[in-house]
C-alpha cells in the first residue's frame, strides 16, 4: 500500500524552464511534507519542506505547494539548471506520532542544455 | 563537521551469510534512523533510535534483522542468514532531535548484494 505516490518516474526539462514535480498521498494523518534530492551513490539531501498549516513555501528557486483537499503537493524549480538533474523524493510524516518518513518512489529529473 | 558516514559502502554476501552494517551519525545527533531502499523504490523505514533507546522497530522485515546503538552514537544494523531479497541500499540518517520536523541527514548508504 503506497501511501506516498510519485506517478511520474522521469521528467525532462530544458535549462531555464520550470520543472514541476508532483506527489500524491493517501494518508490523511500526514501533516508535514518534505522533498529530498538524490545524486547517484549519495544519500538523499533535504531540499525544502512544508507544514500542513501552509499551502506554499518558497526557498530561492524552489517552491513547494500543498493542496490538502486534493492530498497533492508539487515542487517547482525555476529556473531549472543542469545541476538540478537528480532523483527527487517526496516524503511525509505525522508530527504527532513519529519522525519516521514515508517516501514516494522518486522522479528522475533531467535538465537539458 | 563531518556528515553521516556508513561502512562498508559495498558488501557482497553469499546467501545464508551474516552481515553487519555500520553507521556513524553526525556528532551530537540524538536521533538515528535506518532505511532500506530497493532498486527503483523510495527508502523504506526500518527502525529508529533516540540516543541508545530503540523507540520504533516496526519496519524491520523479519527477525533476521537486528539493530543496536549501545552508546547512543554509532549504530550497527545486522542481518542474519541473508536472503536474496535483502539486496538493497541501506541508508542511515541522523537528526539533532527526535522532535517532528527536524531535518534528517542521510549517509551515502551501504549497497548490499546477496548472491
Amino acid at each position: 500500500d503506497q501511501q506516498v505516490k510519485q506517478n511520474s518516474p522521469s521528467l525532462s526539462v530544458q535549462e531555464g524552464r520550470i520543472s514541476i514535480l508532483n506527489c500524491d498521498y493517501t494518508n490523511s494523518m500526514f501533516d508535514y511534507f518534505l522533498w529530498y534530492k538524490k545524486y547517484p551513490a549519495e544519500g538523499p539531501t533535504f531540499l525544502i519542506s512544508i507544514s500542513s498549516i501552509k499551502d506554499k513555501n518558497e526557498d530561492g528557486r524552489f517552491t513547494v505547494f500543498l493542496n490538502k483537499s486534493a492530498k497533492h503537493l508539487s515542487l517547482h524549480i525555476v529556473p531549472s539548471q543542469p545541476g538540478d538533474s537528480a532523483v527527487y523524493f517526496c516524503a511525509a510524516f505525522n508530527t504527532g506520532t513519529a519522525s519516521k518518513l514515508t517516501f514516494g518512489t522518486g522522479t528522475r529529473l533531467q535538465v537539458t542544455l | 563537521g563531518a556528515g553521516v558516514s556508513q561502512s562498508p559502502r559495498y558488501k557482497v554476501a553469499k546467501r545464508g551469510q551474516d552481515v553487519a552494517l555500520r553507521c556513524d551519525p553526525i556528532s551530537g545527533h540524538v536521533s538515528l534512523f535506518w532505511y532500506q531502499q530497493a532498486l527503483g523504490q523510495g527508502p523504506e523505514f526500518l527502525t529508529y533510535f533516540q540516543n541508545e533507546a530503540q523507540l520504533d522497530k516496526s519496519g524491520l522485515p523479519s527477525d533476521r534483522f537486528f539493530a543496536e546503538r549501545p552508546e547512543g552514537s554509532v549504530s550497527t544494523l545486522k542481518i542474519q542468514r541473508t536472503q536474496q531479497e535483502d539486496s538493497a541500499v541501506y541508508l542511515c540518517a541522523s537528526s539533532s532531535s527526535g522532535l517532528a520536523g527536524k531535518t534528517q541527514y542521510f549517509g551515502p548508504g551501504t549497497r548490499l548484494l546477496v548472491l
